[in-house]
């Protein structure tokens, strides 16, 4: 079975706060890994994606590991707009885009 | 260059009714997927199509839903004699033509209740 396991949190953290996210799939095929924020009964929108080298954009740092399986998102200095639900998205890339989605992360940031 | 569109944003029915879900892809786009987000849960991938083709329904159940995406006008999900549980919210996304680590692009979501 393919899956994307995530802690669904919340996580609590203060603003100006660093926080990081795990997540682990279980489908060795996969090759593209990305990160999703979804706010409160709104649509996915992409993040970032996910490189085996590491990557970053602004307070945001996603890494891979593909030995374990395992990635992760990193928020520094925290804003009050981070709050919302993070979703761990892994696909295989089998000649199209089907993505398999974890539950998400709830992170509320408090002033 | 609007962005996925996805009508009704909201869509009551009572048990027994069926349900009608429109997605319009981005301009360019020509594959549409269909995730449903039941509460509490993740994304789950439902179907892709291309024009006028299935090219994978393995995650739709095996009654009452069909997807279509004809050559002309949106994509249509429909669910026959709807319960309870398949209330939910259903999300489409479309990218273009596969390329690897292409970006799917969701719509705003139909959220469908069933009373």
């Amino acid at each position: 079975r393919k899956e994307v396991e995530q802690d669904p949190g919340p996580f609590n953290v203060p603003e100006g706060a660093t926080v990081a996210f795990n997540c682990t799939y279980s489908n060795s095929a996969s090759q593209s890994f990305f990160w999703y924020r979804q706010d409160c009964r709104k649509e996915p929108k992409l993040l970032m994606s996910v490189y085996s080298s590491g990557n970053e954009d602004g307070r945001f740092t996603a890494q891979l590991n593909r030995a374990s399986q395992y990635i992760s998102l990193l928020i520094r200095d925290s804003k009050l707009s981070d709050s919302a639900t993070y979703l761990c998205v892994a696909c295989e890339n089998s000649g199209y885009s089907t993505l398999t989605f974890g539950k998400g992360t709830m992170l509320l940031v408090s002033p | 260059n609007a962005g996925v569109m996805q009508n009704p944003r909201h869509l009551v029915r009572r048990r027994g009714q069926e349900a009608r879900l429109r997605c319009s892809p981005m301009k360019g786009h020509s594959h549409v997927y269909w995730y449903r987000q039941l509460p509490e849960e993740g994304l789950k991938f439902m179907v892709y199509l291309q024009k006028e083709n299935i090219i994978d329904e393995s995650g739709m159940p095996k009654e009452r839903f069909s997807a279509e995406f004809p050559k002309e006008g949106p994509s249509i999900l429909r669910i026959q004699q709807v319960v309870r549980g398949d209330s939910a919210a259903y999300f489409c996304a479309s990218s273009p033509p596969a390329l690897k680590n292409t970006e799917a692009f969701f719509g705003q979501g139909t959220r469908l209740t069933v009373v």
